[in-house]
C-alpha cells in the first residue's frame, strides 16, 4: 500500500505571499487532516476533510483554507503569509472508525522570510 | 480547556535504563489514545494505540502503555531503552472519533 506523500518538501516564501501545499492520501483512506508543527512543539490541528467537505477546524484564521478532491488528495492554502507561519506542515490520512490511527506524510517545511 | 499534557520536555537516559513518559488528557467521554514517535528527520509513526479492552497496550519496538481512566493518563513505558530509541515522542487523543489532538512532545535522548 502507498503511504501519504506531500509536496513540496521544502519551500521558502516571502511575507504576504500565498502558498499551496499538496497531499496524496494513503490508498483506501478518505479523510485528510492537516497539522502545523512549529519547532519544538507538537502538531496543531488546522482542519480535516472528509469526502470533500471540511469536517472540523482548529484555531486557525480563515487565511488557512483547504480542498479535498474526489480522489481524496488534498491541498492546504495559506494566504497573506506571516513570519509565524514558518513551520512543518503535516498531512495525515485516515478512515473513520473506532480506534483508527492516522498515517502521516513527511511534511512540508515552510519558511517565511 | 481541553488538552493533552506531556510532563517531560526532555528526558536523557543511558542505554538499558527503563523509560516512562507521562501523558494526561482532559477530554471527557470516549477517547482513543495514541503514542507516536518521530525519529530525527523522519515522519510521525504510530507506536501504539488504545480504544477499548485491556488497558495495557503493547506496541512496536518493545513499547507499552497503560490507560488509567480514573487518572486520565496514558503513560508510555519501555523496560530497557536503546540508543536507537532517541526520538521525539508524542501522545495524542482522538476524542469522540474527531480530530487527533497532540501533546507538546517529549524529546528522548539515549546515551550509548
Amino acid at each position: 500500500e502507498t503511504g501519504v506523500t506531500q509536496s513540496p518538501t521544502h519551500l521558502i516564501k516571502t511575507r504576504g505571499q500565498q502558498v499551496t501545499l499538496r497531499c496524496s492520501s494513503q490508498s483506501g483512506h478518505n479523510t485528510v487532516s492537516w497539522y502545523q508543527q512549529a519547532l519544538g512543539q507538537g502538531p496543531q490541528f488546522i482542519f480535516q476533510y472528509y469526502r470533500e467537505e471540511e469536517n472540523g477546524r482548529g484555531n486557525f484564521p480563515p487565511r488557512f483554507s483547504g480542498l479535498q478532491f474526489p480522489n481524496y488528495s488534498s491541498e492546504l492554502n495559506v494566504n497573506a503569509l506571516e513570519l509565524d507561519d514558518s513551520a512543518l506542515y503535516l498531512c495525515a490520512s485516515s478512515s473513520p472508525g473506532v480506534g483508527y490511527g492516522y498515517t502521516f506524510g513527511s511534511g512540508t517545511r515552510l519558511t517565511v522570510v | 480547556a481541553q488538552s493533552v499534557s506531556q510532563h517531560n520536555h526532555h528526558v536523557i537516559l543511558s542505554e538499558a535504563a527503563s523509560l516512562e513518559l507521562g501523558c494526561n488528557y482532559s477530554y471527557g467521554g470516549t477517547v482513543n489514545l495514541f503514542w507516536y514517535v518521530q525519529y530525527p528527520g523522519q515522519h510521525l509513526q504510530l507506536l501504539l494505540k488504545y480504544f477499548s479492552g485491556d488497558p495495557l497496550v503493547k506496541g512496536i519496538k518493545g513499547f507499552e502503555a497503560e490507560f488509567i481512566k480514573s487518572k486520565f493518563s496514558f503513560n508510555l513505558r519501555k523496560p530497557s531503552v536503546q540508543w536507537s530509541d532517541t526520538a521525539e515522542y508524542f501522545c495524542a487523543v482522538n476524542p469522540d472519533n474527531n480530530d487527533m489532538r497532540f501533546g507538546a512532545g517529549t524529546r528522548l535522548t539515549v546515551k550509548p
